[in-house]
């Protein structure tokens, strides 16, 4: 049975900061990997998607890297921002269904 | 852009009451998803659904049962609530085209209390 795992649980940081946030997956065997950016009371909205056959993909300041072998994902946000503030979920894809790690929740103070 | 809205931000209900969450996408979807949210256990697969009249459970689906009669929509059925299925439900769909297998989109949730 899949197993995802996010740590840390929380984060703080100084603005501007550049950071890593880590994921890894018991089950190599997987379709995609997805991150998502949730904020406090609110939906899910999806940053990125990397297939099985990629190793990263990249929007604006995120980066998100991908290691099946290793069970591993990163995501990468630079020059962090006040705005960037949130919980950030990893999920890893199979035949249409997602399983979630916990979250790290991301403090970018001023 | 991928639209998915929720019936309700906030519900309050009482032990026993039937309870419905409809969840409404704009995209064609094929597939839609019933998860819920509570903390210290992340999110969790309720039901799901790959077609119309079509319906598959999750890793949770007691107490619960789902309808989709439209393609576009997804409903969540509380049979008879219950207070440990106080929780953030949260609705997603996708598509199954190839190149997009598995992107899941959001709503906004719903959150919901029974007392």
């Amino acid at each position: 049975k899949q197993e995802v795992t996010q740590i840390p649980a929380a984060l703080s940081v100084p603005e501007g900061e550049n950071l890593v946030l880590n994921c890894s997956f018991t089950d190599s065997a997987i379709y995609n990997l997805q991150w998502f950016r949730q904020d406090p009371g609110k939906g899910l909205t999806s940053l990125l998607l990397i297939q099985s056959s990629q190793r990263e993909q990249t929007s604006g300041r995120l980066n998100a890297s991908l290691d099946k072998s290793s069970g591993r994902s990163t995501l990468y946000i630079a020059a962090s921002q006040p705005g960037d503030s949130a919980t950030y979920l990893c999920a890893c894809g199979n035949t249409g269904k997602l399983i979630f790690g916990q979250g790290t929740t991301l403090q970018v103070k001023p | 852009d991928v639209k998915v809205t929720q019936s309700s931000r906030y519900l309050v209900k009482r032990t026993g009451e039937k309870v419905f969450l409809e969840c409404v996408q704009d995209m064609d979807h094929e597939n839609m998803f019933w998860y819920r949210q509570d903390p210290g256990l992340g999110l969790r697969l309720i039901y799901f659904s790959y077609d119309v009249k079509m319906k598959e459970k999750g890793d949770i689906p007691e107490g619960y049962s789902v309808s989709r009669e439209k393609k576009e929509r997804f409903s969540l059925i509380l049979e008879s609530a219950s207070t440990n299925q106080t929780s953030m439900y949260l609705c997603a769909s996708s598509s199954q085209d190839r190149g997009n297998w598995d992107e899941q989109y959001f709503g906004p949730g719903t959150r919901l209390t029974v007392t």
